[in-house]
């Protein structure tokens, strides 16, 4: 099992550009997330899903658009980028929602908008 | 508002000492507890957990956490640090509804030879 894949590693976009972080697992989980870490602030919640065709809004969502339209795969899609959203991106999953299962976090994107 | 809080955002300590990191929350009702490391470049490992029962977690690579009501804590221990052990610690909170995780800051260790 890869467990929690994220691509790109790294990405510099321009103040304007769109761009999709892809996030993919292959453990059959039906929760997936979305987060950013900013330093001291530790990760915030930006979307999550929990299941294929179900989403919804996290702590962080404004400026950021996810879908989900298959079991594996969770894109979160920039649609203008603006400074304030460089930051660490962090994709995670479960076997479910709720606390009874353990989140996989995936390795990270690190995005910075300039 | 559901919160973490982490009080330190740094600890130094030396190997061979003991760590303690503490974690506090703020919820209507006891929420799911959790602890995370990342290490370097690196995603989130899960540490240990807590739901309901016996106060005292033990977790892996010899952490423990105890949950206390009284002082809406949930604080990290390890007897012994190795060098290893230098990372950054999340403490994390989920409510009865589920499906949010709230992070505390962060605290991050540094190990001395």
């Amino acid at each position: 099992n890869a467990g929690v894949t994220q691509t790109p590693k790294f990405q510099v976009l321009k103040t304007g550009q769109s761009m999709t972080l892809q996030c993919a697992q292959d453990m059959n989980h039906e929760y997936m997330s979305w987060y950013r870490q900013d330093p001291g602030m530790g990760l915030r919640l930006i979307h999550y899903s929990v299941g294929a065709g179900i989403t919804d809004q996290g702590e962080v969502p404004n400026g950021y658009n996810v879908s989900r339209s298959t079991t594996e795969d969770f894109p979160l899609r920039l649609l203008s980028a603006a400074p304030s959203q460089t930051s660490v991106y962090f994709c995670a999953s479960s076997m479910t929602g709720g606390a009874t299962y353990e989140q996989y976090f995936g390795p990270g994107t690190r995005l910075t908008v300039t | 508002a559901q919160s973490v809080t982490q009080p330190d955002i740094h600890i130094t300590v030396s190997e061979g000492a003991s760590l303690e990191l503490r974690c506090n929350y703020s919820y209507g009702a006891t929420p799911y507890l959790f602890w995370y490391v990342q290490s370097p470049g690196q995603g989130l490992q899960l540490l240990l957990k807590y739901f309901s029962g016996d106060t005292l977690v033990q977790g892996i690579k010899g952490f423990e956490a105890e949950f206390k009501r009284s002082q809406s804590s949930f604080n990290l221990r390890k007897p012994s640090v190795h060098w290893s052990d230098a990372a950054e610690y999340f403490c994390a909170g989920e409510g009865a509804a589920g499906n949010k995780l709230t992070f505390g800051g962060g605290t991050r260790v540094l190990v001395k030879p």
